[in-house]
């Protein structure tokens, strides 16, 4: 069964960084395999919005618009992707996700609960 | 970026009866292995997505089979044969095919 939980912060200030950990069981990003790991966001009452993702060979893909604000990493040993944000702004204020897909072409078919992160002083 | 356009945006349907939502992306979203790298999702009231379909036609695990997902390249439809009590809340389309996966702007299902 796989699961996936999101942890962090649920309040930062402007101008901080986030730190969000993804804890995920039920599978592997080790091995060799099509499986990533990907983060979404929602702001309060609006749409999803992808952020980055993370494959099991370490490939790495970000938002293009964000790119230079974000950084994905995993720790396999542990389980887990983190996904950093800095500079933070009340916009950035929202529902962090983590989501697994088993390739690139399955869709996103386990989700974490979400995290609301909210950016203010 | 690919833009993901959805429609309508509101759409009200009464218990039992079908509905159909659209999507268009900006690009085809057909690769050359054959394959929609299309996605819809379901976002239920207070709760995380919930994958309803990939590749455009493929329901995903648990999905009931009153769902179904059509289309290829720009233009894609998920349709619900009968709209059950349960189906409430805000669908979601995304695209795949390249980085930034882009999502539609979300249609909100309500019951009448």
């Amino acid at each position: 069964q796989i699961t996936l939980k999101e942890s962090g912060p649920t309040l930062v200030k402007p101008t901080q960084p986030l730190t969000l950990t993804c804890t995920f069981s039920g599978f592997s990003l080790s091995t060799s395999s099509a499986v990533l790991v990907g983060w979404i966001r929602q702001p309060p009452g609006k749409a999803l919005e992808w952020l980055a993702l993370i494959y099991w060979d370490d490939d790495k893909r970000y938002s293009p618009s964000l790119k230079s604000r974000l950084t994905i990493t995993k720790d396999t040993s542990k389980n887990q992707v983190v996904l950093t944000m800095t500079n933070m702004d009340p916009v950035d204020t929202a529902t962090y996700y983590c989501a697994h897909r088993r390739s690139i072409l399955t869709g996103f078919d386990y989700w974490g609960q979400g995290t609301l992160v909210t950016v203010s002083s | 970026d690919i833009v993901m356009t959805q429609s309508p945006l509101s759409l009200p349907v009464t218990p039992g009866e079908p509905a159909s939502i659209s999507c268009r992306s900006s690009q085809s979203l057909l690769h050359s292995d054959g394959y929609n790298y299309f996605d819809w999702y379901l976002q239920k009231p207070g709760q995380s997505p919930q994958l309803l379909i990939y590749s455009g036609s493929s329901r995903a695990s648990g999905v009931p089979d009153r769902f179904s997902g059509s289309g290829s390249g720009t233009d894609f439809t998920l349709k619900i044969s009968r709209v059950e009590a349960e189906d409430i809340g805000i669908y979601y389309c995304m695209q795949a095919l390249q980085t930034p996966y882009t999502f539609g702007q979300g249609t909100k299902l309500e019951i009448k």
